[in-house]
C-alpha cells in the first residue's frame, strides 16, 4: 500500500460520456499530481497542484479538468474524451512541490475510450 | 528539451546474476533523479532518489549511481531474484520547467528461475 488510493481501478467510457477519476493520499503530502502513461511512451505530466493551487498545466487538452478540493485529495473530470486518450492515468503525491522531493505514485486508472 | 533515454528496453536473465540497468539524460542542469519500479498494470514504487550533489544511493541489494556531467545514471541489482521482474524507469527533476519530472521509458526486466 503506497499510501496514495486511485479509484477506479479500470474505466470504460464512450466519447460522449462524463466521468470523473478519483485520487485520494493518506500521506499528509501537501502537493499533487496527474501523470498520463500512454504505451510505448514515457509518463507525461498532465497537473500539479500544491496546497490545492494548481502550478502547472502541461498544455492538456480542456476536455480534461482537474479539480482539487483539498490537498488529500485530487479529481481528474473526464467529458467528450478520444480514443487516443486511452491510457493508464496515474496521480502522485509529494511533501511540497520543492524540488528534493520524492514522488509517490497510486496504482492508476487503466482508461479505455470507445 | 530534456531527454532521458533507458538502454536496454528489455533484458532477460538468470536468477542470481548481478545486472546494470543504464538511464542517460541530455541535459545536467538536474535536481536529482529518481528510481522506479512499476509492476504491470500498476502504478510506481519509488526505490532510490538521488540529489544533484550525490554520486550514489543504496537500498539493500540496489545501488544507483549519478554522474551528472556525463548525463548518466545506473541501478545495479545485486543477486537477482523472480520477484525483481518489472519495469524499471528513471526520471530526472529538470531545473528549467516547474516541478517537472521527466521520464524514461523503462527498461523491462524479466529475471528466470
Amino acid at each position: 500500500e503506497t499510501g496514495v488510493t486511485q479509484t477506479p481501478r479500470h474505466l470504460v467510457m464512450g466519447m460522449t460520456n462524463k466521468k470523473s477519476l478519483k485520487c485520494e493520499q493518506h500521506l499528509g503530502h501537501n502537493a499533487m499530481y496527474w501523470y498520463k502513461q500512454s504505451a510505448k511512451k514515457p509518463l507525461e505530466l498532465m497537473f500539479v497542484y500544491n496546497f490545492k493551487e494548481q502550478t502547472e498545466n502541461n498544455s492538456v487538452p480542456s476536455r480534461f479538468s482537474p479539480e482539487c478540493p483539498n490537498s488529500s485529495h485530487l479529481f481528474l473530470h473526464l467529458h467528450t474524451l478520444q480514443p487516443e486518450d486511452s491510457a493508464l492515468y496515474l496521480c502522485a503525491s509529494s511533501q511540497d512541490s520543492g524540488w528534493t522531493e520524492k514522488l509517490f505514485f497510486g496504482s492508476g486508472t487503466q482508461l479505455s475510450v470507445l | 528539451k530534456q531527454e532521458v533515454t533507458q538502454i536496454p528496453a528489455a533484458l532477460s536473465v538468470p536468477e542470481g546474476e548481478n545486472l546494470v540497468l543504464n538511464c542517460s539524460f541530455t541535459d545536467s542542469a538536474i535536481y536529482n533523479l529518481q528510481w522506479f519500479r512499476q509492476d504491470p498494470g500498476k502504478g510506481l514504487t519509488s526505490l532510490l532518489l538521488i540529489q544533484s550533489s550525490q554520486r550514489e544511493q543504496t537500498s539493500g541489494r540496489l545501488n544507483a549511481s549519478l554522474d551528472k556531467s556525463s548525463g548518466r545514471s545506473t541501478l545495479y541489482i545485486a543477486a537477482s531474484q523472480p520477484g525483481d521482474s518489472a519495469t524499471y524507469l528513471c526520471a530526472v527533476r529538470v531545473i528549467q520547467g516547474a516541478q517537472k519530472l521527466v521520464f524514461g521509458q523503462g527498461t523491462r526486466l524479466t529475471i528466470n528461475p
